[in-house]
């Protein structure tokens, strides 16, 4: 069964230093990944998505994450933090093969704070 | 940008009471799903519907839930006899199967 592990609950950043979300899957496939954010009382929003094309995926806002299929990882992160960062970052697995419609499984979050 | 609309944003309802969540998914897309988190706890999946018909649900999904695409826009999900642990927030999401999911901004069922 598929499944991630967020490994931070918080993560703490001042502004304009790196962000780094991580994130470890487990897959019996080759898995779809995803980060989504959720800024406060506001949807989930695709920050970037991973389907067994390139390993280093671009995502809006400066975000992006690489594939490690020998670590089973999947970090988000950017170079510069902004105070408009903060917000809950979930990453997340697509159940199944075909990953394209498959349910979504979401890891616990992790939530970032950005201090000026 | 195409857009998942989910209303209401809030509602507020007495426990044993029935609740109709409403979402209109993206025009073009074919599969639609449900999602809930309840206060800081994970994003669960519930239901995902394909064709006029349940996908797959989660054991969540008990006979208390139904969900309904009544008129080929709108996507809805019925809790017939509400709980208090039914209070959550409800997302619904759509997509082509192709380039990922999309998610509405949610509706925040608070149940008292």
């Amino acid at each position: 069964a598929q499944s991630v592990t967020q490994l931070d609950s918080h993560v703490s950043v001042s502004e304009g230093t790196p962000v780094l979300l991580r994130c470890n899957y487990s897959s019996s496939y080759s898995p779809s990944l995803f980060w989504y954010v959720q800024h406060p009382n506001k949807g989930l929003q695709l920050l970037l998505k991973y389907t067994s094309a390139a390993t280093l995926v671009k995502g809006i806002n400066g975000f992006e994450a690489e594939f490690k299929k020998s670590e089973t990882s999947f970090h988000l992160t950017k170079p510069s933090a902004h105070m408009s960062d903060a917000a809950e970052y979930f990453c997340v697995v697509s159940d199944g093969i075909s990953g394209g419609y498959n349910k979504l499984i979401f890891g616990a979050g992790t939530r970032l704070a950005v201090h000026p | 940008e195409p857009e998942v609309t989910q209303t209401p944003s809030h509602q507020v309802t007495q426990m044993g009471q029935e609740v109709i969540l409403r979402c209109v998914p993206i025009s073009n897309h074919l599969y639609f799903y449900w999602y809930r988190q309840i206060l800081g706890q994970k994003v669960e999946f519930l239901v995902s519907f394909y064709n006029n018909e349940i996908s797959e649900k989660s054991e969540i999904f008990d006979d208390q839930f139904s969900v309904e695409r009544p008129d080929g826009s709108n996507f809805t999900l019925k809790i017939r006899s509400t709980k208090l642990e039914d209070s959550a927030m409800y997302f619904c999401a759509s997509t082509t199967g192709l380039y990922g999911y999309t998610f509405g901004s949610g509706t925040r069922l608070t149940v008292v």
